[in-house]
């Protein structure tokens, strides 16, 4: 069935640094890739998306691109900053729905 | 815009009780509203999609019988946990699509209610 895979579950950066997350879909009908940031009890927020017609998207520190041959998308922070602490999702919409992947927390070191 | 809301935010209840969640966009219209549900330090699992006016999709292995979803206007959906058990405590995050939103195809999360089964 259709499966998003996320690495890594967990990443540790010092401030500053930059972090990068990745996922693998597996649905070649996906054609809308969000991702999530979610705090600790709360929504999950839309932090930046992308289309399939589209290989790469920023906005300010945040970048995610997409090779749609190899069905990987990535997520790119730079310069984090503590408050970029949290759990990011990503997620892939097939037909109708988002299969989203299992998460990465990340902690950014002061 | 884009607003979801979710009522209540937090509910305790006794095991063999039924909780009722609701859904609300705010500030659109939503044919469509997701249910999910999210144990600790996981992923949003996808229960059922809510379709306004006519039954939900629900994924496979979820007991329609046991999560009752009723898309009753273009504004809410409720999700009701019918005999409660403990394993059914959970995180539950609503969602929803702008009706008019067109090629977009942003969903936006409610707050999420967290439900505890003594």
């Amino acid at each position: 069935g259709e499966n998003v895979e996320q690495h890594p579950s967990t990443l540790s950066v010092q401030e500053g640094d930059s972090a990068v997350i990745k996922c693998t879909y597996s649905d070649s009908a996906s054609n809308y890739f969000p991702w999530y940031k979610q705090e600790l009890g709360k929504r999950p927020q839309l932090i930046i998306d992308i289309r399939s017609n589209v290989g790469e998207k920023k906005d300010q520190r945040i970048a995610v691109t997409l090779n749609k041959t190899a069905k990987h998308f990535s997520l790119h922070i730079t310069e984090t900053q503590p408050e970029d602490s949290a759990v990011y999702f990503c997620a892939a919409k097939g037909t109708y729905k988002y299969i989203f992947g299992t998460g990465t927390r990340l902690k950014v070191l002061a | 815009g884009a607003v979801v809301s979710q009522h209540p935010s937090r509910v305790i209840c006794k095991s063999g009780t039924s909780v009722k969640i609701e859904c609300r966009s705010l500030d659109f219209q939503a044919t469509t509203m997701f249910w999910y549900r999210q144990f600790p330090k996981q992923s949003l699992m996808l229960m059922a999609t809510s379709n306004e006016g006519s039954k939900a999709t629900y994924e496979q292995g979820v007991e329609k019988d046991k999560f009752l979803i009723n898309h009753a206007s273009l504004t809410l959906s409720t999700l009701t946990v019918t005999s409660a058990h403990p394993e059914d405590s959970s995180f539950y995050i609503c969602s929803a699509r702008d009706r008019l939103a067109g090629l977009i195809e942003t969903q936006y999360f409610g707050p999420g209610t967290r439900l505890l089964v003594l």
